[in-house]
């Protein structure tokens, strides 16, 4: 079956723009969560949304948003951008519930310039 | 709340020789763990899981984990390692309900010919 589908690939955007970054998870699971990754500080949780809900939420500001479709498909949201923002963001897919494991996508790596 | 350290960013080690991975987790609650992957412009890949029972678990390709409670550790290995192992390692622990997973800083895995 296919894998979770992240996209785009890369993306170059000027600080103070805002950016959109999709997410389609594997067919059946309900559970997208995203993860920001930066060489200093790791994976950190951005969110997590179940059946269109956001179940679970990060310490990030309020510039960082997300939503789920009906379908399961997930976007990310980041308005007015910082230089700081540039990073990889994950996305990972799961049936719900916790003994599941996470399925990655393969991540939009963003540069704010 | 939950935490997972690495202390070893980087680990270098010679091809066909042993390697451990540290990994030292600290929640309060019974706990799910997990080994992930990432090879170059990748996402995560999940390498291996610990739910419940026996504490020994074991990936396909020859990756190894042992859950010890008093120790709170969960240590990858490996009695031989190849060219194509070098990647970064990922830790990571989940308090079970609807908890985000917490990852590790991860730990570089460079195998050297």
């Amino acid at each position: 079956k296919a894998g979770v589908t992240q996209t785009p690939r890369y993306l170059i955007k000027t600080r103070g723009q805002q950016v959109t970054l999709s997410c389609s998870p594997i067919s059946g699971h309900r559970s997208v969560s995203w993860y920001q990754q930066t060489p200093g500080q790791g994976l950190q949780f951005l969110f997590e949304y179940f059946s269109e809900t956001q179940r679970n939420k990060g310490n990030f500001p309020g510039r960082f948003s997300g939503r789920q479709f009906s379908n399961s498909r997930s976007e990310m949201n980041v308005s007015t951008l910082e230089l700081g923002d540039s990073a990889l963001y994950l996305c990972a897919s799961s049936g719900g519930q916790s003994l599941d494991g996470y399925t990655f996508g393969s991540g939009t790596r963003l540069t704010v310039v | 709340a939950q935490s997972v350290t690495q202390l070893d960013s980087q680990v270098p080690v010679f091809e066909e020789a042993p390697v451990e991975l540290r990994c030292n987790y600290s929640s309060s609650v019974s706990v799910y763990l997990f080994w992930y992957v990432q090879y170059p412009n990748q996402g995560l890949q999940l390498l291996l899981k610990y739910l419940s029972g026996s504490t020994l678990v074991e990936s396909i390709n020859g990756f190894e984990a042992e859950f010890n409670k008093s120790q709170t550790s969960f240590h990858l290995r490996k009695p031989s390692v190849h060219i194509s192992d070098t990647a970064e390692y990922f830790c990571a622990v989940n308090s079970g309900g609807y908890q985000k997973v917490t990852f590790g800083t991860g730990t570089k895995l460079q195998v050297i010919p």
